[in-house]
């Protein structure tokens, strides 16, 4: 059960855009739309944000939005706020062991 | 509204045993699959263990397989997670966490956690 694979660190200013990566394999990420991202602050629970790649629970903001190629999904926040700043996390099914993955964490600074 | 309670974690030794629970409410608990997830302290999520909405199937990392046993009772809305023959590094938050869509097998994602339980193995 390896981890899905995302930079340990991204940044961006308040406004602009950045996007997480989540590299997997093609018995993960490239073999099934189950990827999901969560959004995770100190001390707290991790929070939905994507699910099925790229769909937005309800009261998540439109500016998170999800992708996918190949073994990869991707992660995109738009007009970057404070708030925004927290650890991301990917998840996804596994067919090698059926089961699910986290990818190692991506912590977003907002300078 | 969802919310999941865990209870139960706390300090024990290598080789002890511990029960942890997640009270659930705010939702047709019968109906989901479960999951347990954990993280270690400064570390990323692990996912540990999944259980069917009505208990038929049980999938477990291979980290605690053969050790830790999940199970539920929808009786009283409760998920619980049994942990023996504990190593230090099963230290971590205990999270409690419902899957995404109703009757599934637990491949399509989580969408409400709880705050999580500490379990601390150390002598």
């Amino acid at each position: 059960q390896s981890a899905l694979t995302q930079p340990a660190s991204v940044s961006g200013s308040p406004g602009q855009s950045i996007t997480i990566s989540c590299t997997g394999t093609s018995s993960d990420v490239g073999g099934y739309n189950y990827v999901s991202w969560y959004q995770q602050h100190p001390g707290k629970a991790p929070k939905l944000m994507i699910y099925d790649v790229s769909n937005r629970p309800s009261g998540v903001s439109n500016r998170f939005s999800g992708s996918k190629s190949g073994n990869t999904a991707s992660l995109t926040i738009s007009g970057l706020q404070a708030e925004d700043e927290a650890d991301y996390y990917c998840s996804s099914y596994t067919s090698s062991s059926a089961s699910v993955v986290f990818g190692g964490g991506t912590k977003l600074t907002v300078l | 509204q969802v919310q999941l309670v865990e209870s139960g974690g706390g300090v024990v030794q290598p080789g002890g045993s511990l029960r942890l629970s997640c009270a659930a409410s705010g939702f047709t608990f019968s109906s989901y699959g479960m999951h347990w997830v954990r993280q270690a302290p400064g570390k990323g999520l692990e996912w540990v263990a999944f259980i069917r909405y009505d208990g038929s199937n049980k999938y477990y990392a291979d980290s605690v397989k053969g050790r830790f046993t999940i199970s539920r009772d929808n009786s009283k809305n409760t998920l619980y997670l049994q942990m023996n023959s504990l190593r230090a590094e099963d230290t971590a938050v205990y999270y409690c966490a419902k899957d995404l869509r109703e009757y599934s097998y637990g491949y399509d994602g989580i969408d409400y956690w709880g705050q999580g339980t500490l379990v601390t193995v150390s002598s």
